[in-house]
């Protein structure tokens, strides 16, 4: 059973627009979201994270917005870039009962912004 | 600059054999985890340290095992390789408590003929 659920597996935008990924998960005990980027034959590089007591966390053009009454997360690209096209991953992590908060991922959507 | 290395990236070879992929971390990180990404999965976890003399199994596990003897390295073992191995390995390492990211190494594609 996925936990952790990204149900478009691939997004085309068009470079300038906004790229809006979203992501689905199931555990109520997750407390820490995490989204990595990742280019292929590259391993993935942490992009934005946020904490489950906040409900928006903004990095330049990158925004990720948690909404917990709909266990459900977002990850917004404003404007999108052609160097953005990569993989994106969703992970979600929960610390309690000694656990140091191992990363649970979602399937990937890949990105495509055209120019 | 502190890097995590993964060593080799790649690697063929047979069904029976015994494998073994190395990754070191210079970032003094307590944990370190190793995952496997195939298409249509994700990234699943496979095991996971804590620390020196922590191993512990991960979703994925069966056929795969993991010793911690320093700070630094985290050997990943398949003892008998299977074609259903042949994947893309990715090893990651985090200081401990909340909120720290995983670094990852650049990956190991294993064809297991």
């Amino acid at each position: 059973d996925q936990q952790v659920k990204q149900n478009s597996p691939s997004l085309s935008v068009q470079e300038g627009r906004i790229s809006i990924l979203n992501c689905d998960y199931t555990n109520s005990m997750f407390d820490y979201f995490l989204w990595y980027k990742k280019y292929p034959a590259e391993g993935p590089t942490f992009l934005i994270s946020i904490s489950s007591i906040k409900d928006k966390n903004e990095d330049g053009r990158f925004t990720v917005f948690l909404n917990k009454s709909a266990k459900h997360l977002s990850l917004h690209i404003v404007p999108s870039q052609p160097g953005d096209s990569a993989v994106y991953f969703c992970a979600a992590s929960a610390h309690y009962g000694g656990s140091q908060g191992n990363l649970i991922f979602g399937k990937g959507t890949k990105l495509s912004v055209k120019p | 600059d502190a890097e995590i290395t993964q060593s080799p990236r790649h690697k063929i070879t047979e069904t029976g054999r015994q494998v073994t992929l190395a990754c070191h971390q210079t970032w003094n990180h307590n944990n370190m985890f190793w995952y496997r990404q195939d298409l249509g999965h994700g990234l699943r976890l496979i095991h996971y340290s804590y620390g020196v003399q922590d191993t512990n199994k991960g979703e994925v596990s069966d056929g795969y095992s993991v010793s911690r003897s320093n700070t630094e390295d985290l050997p990943l073992t398949l003892e008998s390789a299977a074609s259903s191995q042949t994947s893309v390995y990715f090893c990651a390492s985090s200081d401990s408590g909340f909120g720290n990211e995983q670094f990852f190494g650049p990956g190991t594609r294993l064809t297991v003929l």
